[in-house]
C-alpha cells in the first residue's frame, strides 16, 4: 500500500479539465512545502511537472497546475491533449523515514 | 545539459546482489543529492534511499535498509546502487533521480534499468 492515496484512474475529452487528488497526512503532504507531481509516459522515466506544491519547472505548459489543502494535494490538467494521456504520480517529503514517499499512481485516459 | 546515464539491464539468481550505477553529466555532481527509485512492473514508485554526493551520507528507507548500498564515485562522476539478498519481488525497474536542491523533488531522472531475478 503506497503512503500517498490516489485515484487508480481518470479520464477526460480532449479540451476538458481534470483534477487528481493525493491524500496524506500532517507528517508529509499537511505539513510539507515540497509536493511534486510527475508524468510518465509508458516505457519512459517520470518527468517532473509540479514542484514546491505549485511550481511549475521550464518548459511544462500553463495548462498543469498543482494546489493543496490541508492533507491534500491536487493537480488540476486543464485543455486536455492526446499526449496527456499518461501516469501521474504525486510526491512528498515526509518529516521522518521514509523521507520520501510516493502516491501509488493514477491512469489518466484521454477519451 | 544535465544527463542520468544508467547502466544496462541485469539478470540475477534468487539471493545474488546486483549494482547498478549512474553517470551525471551538464552539472556539478558533488553539489546535488541522488535518490533511487524502485518501480515493479506495472506498479509505482517506491523511494529506497539517497545519497549527498558532497558529504557522502546517506539515508534509506526502512523497506531497504540492510539490504541495499548506494555510494558515489565523485571522481568519475558517478552513483552506485547495490542491492542484495535478492528476491522475485525486487524484478523491477531502478531509476537514479537528481534532487532539486535540498528539497527531496527530483528534476532529472536516469532512463532506468531492469533488474530481473529468476532462478
Amino acid at each position: 500500500q503506497s503512503a500517498l492515496t490516489q485515484p487508480r484512474s481518470v479520464s477526460g475529452s480532449p479540451g476538458q479539465s481534470v483534477t487528481i487528488s493525493c491524500t496524506g497526512t500532517s507528517s508529509d503532504v499537511g505539513g510539507s512545502n515540497y509536493v511534486s507531481w510527475y508524468q510518465q509516459h509508458p516505457g519512459e522515466a517520470p518527468k517532473f511537472m509540479i514542484y514546491d506544491v505549485s511550481e511549475r519547472p521550464s518548459g511544462v505548459p500553463d495548462r498543469f497546475s498543482g494546489s493543496k489543502s490541508g492533507n491534500t494535494a491536487s493537480l488540476t490538467i486543464s485543455g486536455l491533449q492526446a499526449e496527456d494521456e499518461a501516469d501521474y504520480y504525486c510526491c512528498s517529503y515526509a518529516g521522518s523515514n521514509p523521507y520520501v514517499v510516493f502516491g501509488g499512481g493514477t491512469r489518466l485516459t484521454v477519451l | 545539459q544535465v544527463q542520468l546515464v544508467q547502466s544496462g539491464a541485469e539478470v540475477k539468481k534468487p539471493g545474488a546482489s546486483v549494482k547498478v550505477s549512474c553517470k551525471a553529466s551538464g552539472y556539478t555532481f558533488t553539489e546535488y543529492t541522488l535518490h533511487w527509485v524502485r518501480q515493479a512492473p506495472g506498479q509505482g514508485l517506491e523511494w529506497m534511499g539517497w545519497i549527498n554526493v558532497g558529504k557522502g551520507d546517506t539515508k534509506y528507507s526502512p523497506k531497504f535498509q540492510g539490504r541495499v548500498t548506494i555510494t558515489g564515485d565523485t571522481s568519475a562522476n558517478t552513483a552506485y546502487m547495490e542491492l542484495s539478498s535478492l528476491t522475485s519481488e525486487d524484478t523491477a525497474m531502478f531509476l537514479c533521480a537528481k534532487e532539486v536542491g535540498p528539497t527531496r523533488q527530483f528534476d532529472y531522472w536516469g532512463q532506468g534499468t531492469l533488474v530481473t531475478v529468476s532462478s
